[in-house]
């Protein structure tokens, strides 16, 4: 399977603690995105990189949430000190973009996260 | 402030019939648009998208009409079939800003 892969798929965990999700994009994509989605709403942005610079954040992105893409392939989306409002479906997404706009972005399955 | 909007919550059709899904947006800086198909416990899947410079695109069963001075996007299926059952999501862009924009969705059902 070439799509964009996602683990864990279901996080459950209590509140205070940390949690670390990971996104691996198709591979010749160069353009990797998370967003977040809660019951009843659309995805909502939360940070893109090209590569391995991040070039936009969320203002939804507090503190306690870091991105990373080390090495422009896979990425890691962390969250600390968890609080019940972080429960939702965690969804990356990845794109490839020559000139001009990027295509279209490809998601992932999602990680569910709930924090109890 | 909802950028993108989808109105109606839900649509049940019968098999064979049209579906039209409907996406109104306020951001006069969209010049992109998609939609996406939802399955549940899976991740949106592209189904298909309009540049602002036209205002038709058809592919197969699925044509997306755009209104620029409306601000108006439609999604048809033609014709609707059982496995088109799922949440429709429409998302714009804005320029060279690649993020998307998401309205809240639209659960479509297609009765047999």
């Amino acid at each position: 399977d070439t799509g964009v892969s996602q683990n864990p798929r279901h996080k459950i965990t209590k509140r205070g603690q940390n949690v670390t999700f990971r996104c691996d994009p198709i591979s010749e994509h160069n353009r990797l995105y998370w967003y977040r989605q809660t019951l009843g709403q659309g995805p909502e942005f939360l940070t893109y990189f090209q590569n391995e610079a991040q070039l936009e954040k969320s203002r939804l992105l507090s503190d306690r949430f870091s991105a990373e893409r080390p090495k422009g392939s896979f990425s890691t989306l962390e969250i600390q000190r968890t609080e019940q409002g972080d429960s939702a479906m965690y969804l990356c997404a990845s794109s490839f973009r020559k000139r001009g706009p990027s295509y279209e972005q490809y998601f992932g399955p999602g990680t569910r996260l709930t924090v109890t | 402030d909802q950028q993108v909007k989808q109105n109606s919550p839900s649509l049940s059709v019968q098999e064979g019939r049209i579906s039209i899904l409907n996406c109104d947006y306020t951001n006069s800086m969209f010049d992109y648009f998609l939609w996406y198909k939802k399955y549940p416990a899976e991740g949106p899947t592209f189904l298909i998208s309009i540049s602002s410079i036209k205002d038709k695109n058809e592919d197969g069963r699925f044509t997306v009409f755009l209104n620029k001075s409306a601000k108006h996007l439609s999604l048809h299926i033609v014709p609707s079939q059982p496995g088109d059952s799922a949440v429709y999501f429409c998302a714009a862009r804005e320029g060279a800003n690649s993020k998307l924009t998401f309205g809240k969705g639209i659960t479509l059902s297609v009765r047999p």
